[in-house]
């Protein structure tokens, strides 16, 4: 069965302070990655996603990017963390098949930034 | 792109009644609708989904039905129980692009 990972579960930050959340996902091949973001009591962005190693697609400007070094690997980094940032950071996953998009989500990582 | 609209953002009711949560989206090339439940400090979870090709979906006290002419879904739980406490995402897509969520709904079950 599949499992999605992601670490850290917790994290406080400075301002100013680089990040990089993990998240990996076993027992499936050539997934679909996604990243969200969830700020306290709202609903959830979509950040990033990638439908391959090395592709990324971005949804909305801001100051953290997204790599994907391997298939089964989505990074998300900042080189300078804002006080924005804040919130609960969920990766996701869903089958490379266009008619099929269930996604599933990863434990998710509570980043707080002071 | 998608824009998904979702009514109302509180839902209170009695233990036992019904709760309707309702969506709009906006892209009629989306073709799949699922309902997320999210517990305070946990992921989402998948408690139901639809797809374009139907009108109705049940899964035991919950239900899903969709319009797509009108381009609106809703969620539909019957006899609700204090531990479907929770706030509830509907989400709209179909491609790899990822899925467009609601704001959410956080449901309140009155015992």
């Amino acid at each position: 069965s599949q499992t999605i990972h992601q670490w850290p579960a917790t994290l406080v930050q400075p301002v100013g302070s680089p990040l990089s959340l993990e998240c990996t996902v076993e027992g499936t091949s050539n997934p679909n990655l996604y990243w969200y973001r969830q700020a306290a009591g709202r609903g959830l962005q979509l950040l990033f996603y990638s439908v391959g190693i090395g592709q990324i697609s971005s949804e909305v400007p801001q100051n953290l990017s997204a790599s994907r070094p391997q298939d089964r690997q989505f990074i998300l980094s900042s080189k300078k963390l804002l006080l924005s940032d804040s919130g609960f950071y969920l990766c996701a996953w869903s089958a490379l098949r266009m008619t099929d998009n269930e996604q599933f989500f990863g434990p998710g990582t509570r980043l707080t930034v002071l | 792109g998608e824009n998904v609209e979702q009514h109302p953002s509180t839902l209170s009711v009695q233990e036992g009644d019904s709760a309707v949560i309702k969506c709009t989206y906006s892209d009629s090339a989306s073709n799949y609708f699922p309902w997320y439940k999210q517990e305070l400090g946990k992921r989402p979870q998948l408690i139901i989904d639809i797809r374009s090709n139907v009108g109705e979906k049940k899964d035991q006290r919950i239900a899903v039905t969709l319009n797509k002419t009108a381009k609106h879904f809703s969620l539909h739980i019957t006899e609700t129980q204090p531990e479907d406490s929770a706030v509830y995402f509907c989400a709209a897509g179909g491609g790899a692009d990822g899925l467009t969520f609601g704001k959410g709904t956080h449901l309140i079950i009155q015992p």
